[in-house]
């Protein structure tokens, strides 16, 4: 099946620094990966679409500078969270779509900033 | 604004017992996916279902896509302690992009 896999699983930052979260596609390779954000028992809410080669399209509301998003190629987009604050604490998921308009979801990044 | 509204978003019930949770939505979408979360994991594909009036099973999971491809259906029989999860629908639009229901809380106690 196809397999996405997410780096780090779980970080802790200070208020203020950037965090760098890793989304690649392991066994297929994906023109379009897509970012989430879930809050504790809240279904996902999708802040962009990273295109490989491209800008990302961001959702209405995503702060575009505050969330950078890379897709430097094909099995990986990055999503760098800049100047974290407490409030963009929470859970961060990301997926690859296949040739078959299916998506798979990599395991997810818990990031707390303190 | 396309929107896809899922029940119950909270359901706790006896092992052995059936459920339905429903996704109903006022737009067309052109493949429509059900996935189960953990609690600290990723999202699981269950199935996908693209052709209107589309009935898949797996095991005792039954998924049906309405005719007009705005709604779907999850039913589970005799449901068992390990179903216990977060199921979620979702729907494509033509753009690629997901929209998800707001998610359904599945209890089974034993």
């Amino acid at each position: 099946g196809a397999v996405v896999s997410q780096h780090p699983s779980r970080v802790i930052c200070k208020s203020g620094t950037s965090v760098k979260i890793e989304c690649r596609s392991l066994d297929f390779q994906a023109t379009t990966m897509f970012w989430y954000r879930q809050f504790p028992k809240q279904s996902l809410m999708l802040m962009a679409t990273s295109n490989e080669g491209s800008k990302a399209t961001y959702e209405q509301g995503v702060e575009k500078d505050k969330f950078l998003i890379n897709h430097a190629s094909l099995t990986l987009s990055t999503l760098t969270v800049t100047s974290a604050h407490p409030e963009d604490s929470s859970f961060y998921i990301c997926s690859a779509g296949t040739d078959y308009n299916e998506q798979f979801f990599g395991p997810g990044t818990r990031l707390t900033v303190l | 604004t396309q929107l896809l509204e899922q029940s119950p978003q909270f359901l706790s019930i006896q092992e052995g017992e059936n459920l339905t949770v429903y996704c109903n939505s006022s737009s067309v979408f052109s493949s429509l996916q059900w996935y189960r979360q953990e609690p600290g994991e990723g999202p699981v594909l269950l199935v996908t279902v693209v052709t209107g009036g589309e009935v898949k099973k797996l095991k005792r999971l039954t998924f049906q896509f309405g005719d007009a491809r705005k709604d779907s259906s999850l039913h589970i029989t005799a449901a068992q302690p390990g179903d216990t999860g977060l199921y979620l629908c979702a729907g494509r639009v033509w753009t690629g992009k997901l929209i998800f229901g707001q998610g359904t809380t599945l209890q089974v106690k034993p």
